[in-house]
């Protein structure tokens, strides 16, 4: 059965620091996974998708993730963080029905 | 433009007072999904159908109930809400077929049950 995992339900990066958000899922089949983000009162809006064409995808706002086979893992980077990523990101996975993570809230500090 | 719209973005009520919230998609999907989120609880699936007609149960469908009798509509019913129904609610449109699925989400209906 297919889950995901992210790692740690709020993180803390300076104004300009790398951002990492870590996701590990398990998938009985080769997945397709998705980086979600949701603003303050707002809905989820895609980020980025892996779908097998590359194993490093890249995605608006300047993220991207790395989809890595050996580690079951898709953590979403960007190299400097600003202010107006502060807000909630989702992992999910999907074998036909999508299974959400529990969210990362991350939080910007100046 | 492509949009899933969702009515109310805000409710309050009481107890046992029926209420429905609408949801309406304009993408032709077949695929749509009710999903709840509470905080620390991520998204959770209530109740999804695969085409007019055709609704299944998700992971938490208690107290709930929903119907597809047209393609683009997709109502979430709350015959009688209880407190523990408060929650952020979210209806999903999902195009499908090809290699995977994508999922379009409304902007969410933040329900209070008193």
């Amino acid at each position: 059965a297919q889950s995901v995992t992210q790692l740690g339900s709020h993180v803390s990066v300076s104004e300009g620091a790398l951002v990492l958000l870590r996701c590990n899922y398990s998938s009985s089949v080769p997945p397709y996974l998705f980086w979600y983000v949701q603003y303050p009162n707002q809905g989820l809006q895609l980020l980025l998708k892996y779908t097998s064409a590359a194993t490093l995808v890249k995605g608006i706002n300047g993220f991207e993730a790395e989809f890595k086979k050996s580690e079951t893992s898709f953590h979403l980077t960007k190299p400097s963080a600003h202010m107006s990523d502060a807000a909630e990101y989702f992992c999910a996975v999907s074998e036909g029905k999508i299974i959400f993570g529990k969210g990362t809230r991350l939080h910007i500090l100046p | 433009e492509a949009q899933v719209t969702q009515n109310p973005r805000y409710l309050i009520t009481v107890t046992g007072k029926k209420l429905t919230v609408t949801c309406s998609q304009n993408m032709n999907h077949e695929y749509m999904s009710w999903y709840r989120q509470d905080p620390g609880l991520g998204l959770r699936q209530i109740y999804y159908s695969m085409n007019v007609e055709v609704t299944d149960k998700g992971d938490v469908p208690e107290g709930y109930k929903v119907s597809r009798k047209e393609k683009r509509n997709f109502p979430l019913i709350l015959e009688s809400p209880s407190p523990n129904q408060t929650s952020l609610y979210f209806c999903a449109s999902t195009r499908t077929g090809g290699l995977y699925n994508e999922q379009f989400f409304g902007p969410g209906t933040r329900l209070t049950v008193l």
